[in-house]
């Protein structure tokens, strides 16, 4: 079975510039969850969607939006970036709340802004 | 903010057991435990969790006390490839699915 795959990989953007990450889930998975990780903080949740409905939202400014597609593919948007933007976010999909516990993520996209 | 507690780092001998801890003692009645790993900032790869009881799986075992305050997964043959960052997370998976990752404990295997 394929694993969560996330595009791009890499990315490098300039402050002020917007960016659009994109994750498709493992197959069968209706629940994308997005996480930041930087050095200072860590692992932190941005928001969770579940049957293209945002379900939990973290702690993070309106810049940062998402949305899930009816084959739960979802993307994740940063307006008017910023340096602290820089960060690996990581897409993790599930089957749905209460319908399997095991978040799987996927390999990460490594953003930089200059 | 995290509800786990673990230590910073650890060592482990290739071939021992790594029996790594974690205090939560504000879990609630509908909190799993889980736990996860992340080595080299790759994605986080899911290892074990469990509720009360004991679990154990292909990867590792999972030690949970009675009163459900803490927590030990344990590895049992560590190889080099186990160095890691080992995240312990309680969560409810019904009705609340984000994952609130602490610093974690960096496990290192070695020769």
């Amino acid at each position: 079975k394929a694993g969560v795959t996330q595009t791009p990989r890499y990315l490098i953007k300039t402050r002020g510039q917007q960016v659009t990450l994109s994750c498709s889930p493992i197959s069968g998975h209706r629940s994308v969850s997005w996480y930041q990780q930087t050095p200072g903080q860590g692992l932190q949740f941005l928001f969770e969607y579940f049957s293209e409905t945002q379900r939990n939202k973290g702690n993070f400014p309106g810049r940062f939006s998402g949305r899930q597609f009816s084959n739960s593919r979802s993307e994740m948007n940063v307006s008017t970036l910023e340096l602290g933007d820089s960060a690996l976010y990581l897409c993790a999909s599930s089957k749905g709340p209460g319908q399997g516990y095991e978040q799987y993520f996927g390999p990460g996209t490594r953003l930089t802004v200059t | 903010d995290a509800k786990t507690t673990q230590p910073p780092s650890m060592d482990c001998a290739e071939g021992r057991a790594a029996n790594l801890p974690c205090n939560h003692s504000t879990i609630s009645g509908n909190e799993y435990v889980y736990w996860y790993r992340q080595i080299h900032s790759q994605g986080p790869q899911y290892i074990i969790h469990g509720l009360k009881n004991n679990e154990t799986n292909e990867m590792a075992s999972l030690i949970i006390t009675e009163d459900r305050k803490s927590s030990t997964l344990i590895l049992p043959h560590a190889t080099l490839r186990d160095t890691a960052v080992y995240y312990c997370i309680v969560r409810d998976p019904i009705d609340n699915n984000d994952m609130r990752f602490g610093a974690g404990t960096r496990l290192t295997v070695k020769p």
